[in-house]
């Protein structure tokens, strides 16, 4: 199985600001995504990060306000731009992979509150 | 696109006593589906798995049953524990290496000592 670490594990930021988080696995995979979680629901896709390539983003979700990184097969950033208190959320990184796994493991989530 | 439906949305059992959670989908074309537990504070972390071309699969407490035929599927928690407590989500994805898992709503599972 992939271990997911992701950092900051939790953080309180001003409005306006920007958060970069960030997720390391411990292997090479074939996908990452990242998911918000609102309070007491479900998992809600924002992107998949592409390596070597842009993210692709589910509707609701933009570049501009969620831009994302993926350098390699094992790392990427989420970056939570311009933010209000409507960002407030988990942030969970997840994999899939190696080619052909079915698989997705999750990190352990970002706890984001925007004050 | 697919829609997964969980149900109940809570469930309460007394410690030793069995759990049953139960997930529809839509998709006639997905073939995988995952159960995910998630306690609080944590991600979600994958318990169990079966893909459609089987009907039931088991690991030590837990099982998952399969219905292709109603669009059902099931986790099964026997012997229920205190640390059993936790939401619960099921999910489906089709074929394809870009197919995504489309998750249920989750399920609060309480043991009660």
């Amino acid at each position: 199985s992939a271990v997911i670490s992701q950092k900051p594990s939790r953080d309180i930021c001003q409005r306006g600001t920007s958060l970069t988080i960030q997720c390391q696995v411990d292997s090479q995979v074939t996908m990452m995504f990242w998911y918000r979680q609102q309070p007491g629901q479900s998992l809600t896709l924002i992107a998949t990060a592409n390596q070597g390539s842009e993210a692709t983003y589910e509707s609701g979700f933009v570049i501009d306000k969620f831009p994302i990184s993926r350098p390699n097969l094992t790392f990427s950033t989420l970056t939570v731009s311009n933010m209000s208190p409507e960002d407030s959320s988990i942030y969970l990184c997840s994999s899939r992979g190696p080619s052909g796994s079915e698989t997705q493991y999750f990190g352990p989530g970002t706890r984001l509150l925007v004050l | 696109g697919e829609n997964v439906e969980q149900h109940p949305s809570t469930l309460s059992v007394q410690e030793g006593d069995s759990a049953v959670i139960k997930c529809s989908y839509s998709d006639s074309a997905s073939n995988y589906f995952p159960w995910y537990k998630q306690e609080l504070g944590k991600g979600p972390q994958l318990i169990i798995d079966i893909r459609s071309n089987v009907g039931e699969k088991k690991d030590q407490r837990i099982a998952v049953t399969l219905n292709k035929t109603a669009k059902h599927f099931s986790l099964h928690i026997t012997e229920t524990q205190p640390e059993d407590s936790a939401v619960y989500f099921c999910a489906a994805r089709g074929e394809g290496a870009n197919s995504k898992l489309t998750f249920g709503k989750g399920i609060t599972l309480s043991v009660r000592p």
